[in-house]
């Protein structure tokens, strides 16, 4: 696609509900990021995938989260049994090459849960 | 642990002025830094990037300087305008053998007045 798109742009959960998120890269690029935003913070790493691989799924934090790439393009973001903490804006990433450093966003999955 | 942050948390600047947005590092090992544009309710977007192996990089009415002396970054702005209005983020890329980690500042709220 033209950019990366996330969905859905909006989503209120009760607590304890499961809710999934998902990105959508731009057209072959290799490297599929998870980012999570408060208000007035930077983007808080969480999760990376080279393709379908994730090398690095340190940023999580808790084992509630998982994230998926299975075919290298579209990822999905689950959180388990959401609690009110989890609320935040969620932000997918692309890039181009393994390495990349310019990273292209999508406008974020902004997630509330009551 | 590894951190990068800003000095300043906010910066106002009149309409031509020159702007200069700072960023502090700790991890002497990163070897690759980033900045980054986000404009409200958007997604960050890149700027410029630098190399540990040059010390400053010019793009279209921005400057960024790198002293790996004392672990400083700094992005100029020349001749700003309105649109520079955003939040501007550095980050620091830690290279792993399989891709990357990109790690974000907290961001400075840059206003520009007419």
């Amino acid at each position: 696609g033209a950019g990366v798109s996330q969905s859905p742009r909006y989503k209120v959960t009760k607590r304890g509900q499961d809710v999934t998120l998902r990105c959508d890269p731009i057209s072959s690029h290799a490297t599929l990021y998870w980012y999570q935003q408060a208000l007035g913070q930077g983007p808080e790493f969480l999760t990376y995938f080279n393709y379908e691989a994730q090398p690095d799924k340190s940023g999580l934090p808790s084992d509630r989260f998982s994230a998926e790439r299975p075919e290298g393009s579209i990822s999905t973001l689950t959180i388990q049994r959401t609690e009110q903490r989890d609320s935040a804006m969620y932000r997918c990433a692309s890039s181009l090459e393994v390495g990349d450093g310019e990273l292209f966003f999508g406008e974020g999955s902004r997630l509330t849960v009551l | 642990g590894e951190s990068v942050g800003l000095h300043l948390p906010t910066l106002s600047v009149q309409e031509g002025d020159n702007s200069i947005i700072n960023c502090a590092y700790s991890n002497s090992a990163s070897d690759y830094f980033i900045w980054y544009k986000q404009e409200s309710g958007k997604g960050p977007q890149f700027i410029i990037d630098i190399r540990s192996n040059m010390d400053k990089r010019q793009g279209q009415r921005v400057t960024v300087l790198l002293n790996k002396t004392v672990k400083h970054l700094s992005l100029q702005i020349a001749a700003t305008q309105p649109g520079d209005s955003a939040v501007y983020f550095c980050a620091e890329n830690f290279k792993e053998t399989s891709g990357s980690r990109l790690t974000f500042g907290e961001g400075t709220q840059l206003t520009v007045n007419p």
